[in-house]
């Protein structure tokens, strides 16, 4: 099984911070990449995706960066809330299945 | 509202026993999955199915079966089998049109030993 590889662990930011998790994959036949967002006792919830043609895309506070040479992809939170604290998940999958291989997950908490 | 109801919210098995996690979408969707998440792991594809009465092993299919006998549904049954049962059960549904579709997810089982 390919792996998607995610880090840190876990983050503490302050309000206002710029929380950056990253995630780099093997699989050089992945070509869509989403990142999700869980709450606890909550499913994962989308929260943006890029594919590999543009080296950043931006949806409100949330940007991912995007390096193909390197394998490997970034979620920036600009201007962090306290209500964005929760688990981030990056995955990958081909164009040619459904199948998404997750990160171990980054455990975000955004203090006041 | 279209979306993926997981049933119930929390189940308890006892030793020997097998249990079934349901799992029904309203959202017109081919593609079904069900995922297994622990502490530090990630989401761990169990089994998927795209299209009814067809079903594909993912990673971790040791003591688990599924069926899929209406596009609606996808219950998972944990069986004896399977000796670490306890974990947060996800279902998550997508289209297969053309192009990538995104998963969308119920809001998860919690499965404990008695």
């Amino acid at each position: 099984q390919q792996q998607v590889k995610q880090s840190p662990q876990s983050l503490i930011v302050q309000k206002g911070g710029i929380p950056i998790i990253n995630c780099a994959y093997e699989n050089t036949a992945f070509d869509y990449f989403p990142w999700y967002q869980q709450f606890p006792g909550k499913g994962p919830a989308l929260l943006i995706a890029i594919r590999p043609d543009v080296s950043e895309k931006k949806e409100g506070r949330f940007t991912i960066s995007f390096n193909k040479s390197a394998k490997q992809f970034s979620l920036h939170i600009m201007d962090s809330q306290p209500g964005d604290s929760a688990t981030y998940f990056c995955a990958g999958s081909e164009t040619s299945g459904s199948r998404l291989t997750f990160g171990e997950g980054t455990q975000l908490t955004v203090n006041p | 509202d279209g979306g993926i109801t997981q049933s119930p919210k929390y189940l308890f098995r006892k030793e020997g026993q097998n249990v079934t996690l349901s799992c029904e979408q309203n959202l017109n969707h081919d593609a079904m999955y069900w995922y297994r998440q622990d502490p530090g792991q990630g989401l761990r594809l169990i089994y998927y199915s795209q299209i009814v009465n067809d079903f594909q092993k993912g990673d971790i299919a040791e003591g688990y079966s599924v069926s899929r006998e209406k596009k609606e549904s996808f219950p998972l049954t944990v069986t004896s089998a399977q000796k670490n049962p306890t974990a947060f059960y996800l279902c998550a549904s997508s289209s297969l049109r053309q192009g990538n579709q995104p998963q969308h997810f119920g809001d998860g089982t919690r499965l404990s030993i008695l």
